[in-house]
């Protein structure tokens, strides 16, 4: 069974605030992990993937991989009201990909 | 900007009958996949496709679904015999499918609704 775990939120967070967001996944043989945005009513969109241990910066967000505690995180800086949304969190294994159940993010102005 | 597409945007069926749903992957992608999801609730995966036929599905995925790579381009999903409890989002996504690094890009989803 592979697992992948998020808190369901709500997070809130004041405009301009950071927002931090956190996952865990169960199987250690994943490869891939990626953050998706999702607003209500719509369809997953693609936000960050990485692929190894650290950091990776892509204007306002950063994600986080440590794969020996098999946790990724994704922080938003400067965090706007068009954020909220619920995030989720993705990980990849032979081109499978299974799906936190997200967290909801809201960014109150 | 390439992307996945799907049709309907939202189909309504009546109980029992068959459904189909469609969709267009991105041209050079070689993995495509189903998930639903239920309102309110996680995306679940259901199937995922290359080279022609399933190479993982999920316990959703009984007997009642199959997909179809009819052409060069489309991928269905087919619902036979559909319950209530089928009322949910599908989408469709795919990938490239590479050794490393390899993103899945989601279609705007088709709403269905078992009446």
């Amino acid at each position: 069974q592979k697992e992948v775990e998020q808190n369901s939120g709500p997070l809130s967070v004041p405009e301009g605030a950071i927002a931090s967001l956190n996952c865990t996944y169960s199987d250690r043989g994943s490869q891939s992990f990626f953050w998706y945005r999702q607003y209500s009513g719509k369809s997953p969109e693609l936000i960050m993937s990485i692929y190894s241990n650290g950091d990776k910066e892509d204007g306002r967000f950063t994600a986080q991989l440590n794969k020996a505690s098999q946790y990724v995180s994704l922080l938003i800086r400067d965090s706007q009201p068009s954020d909220s949304a619920t995030y989720l969190c993705a990980v990849e294994n032979f081109n499978k990909f299974y799906f936190g159940s997200g967290t909801k993010l809201n960014v109150k102005p | 900007e390439p992307e996945v597409t799907q049709t309907p945007s939202h189909q309504v069926t009546q109980m029992g009958q068959e459904v189909i749903l469609r969709c267009v992957p991105i041209s050079n992608h070689l993995y495509f996949y189903w998930y639903r999801q239920i309102l309110g609730q996680k995306v679940e995966f259901l199937v995922s496709f290359y080279n022609n036929e399933i190479s993982e599905k999920s316990e959703i995925f009984d007997d009642q679904f199959s997909v179809e790579r009819p052409d060069g381009s489309n991928f269905t999903l087919k619902i036979r015999s559909t319950k209530l409890e089928d009322s949910a989002m599908y989408f469709c996504a795919s990938s490239e499918g590479t050794a490393m690094g390899t993103e899945a890009f989601f279609g705007q989803g088709t709403r269905l609704t078992v009446v």
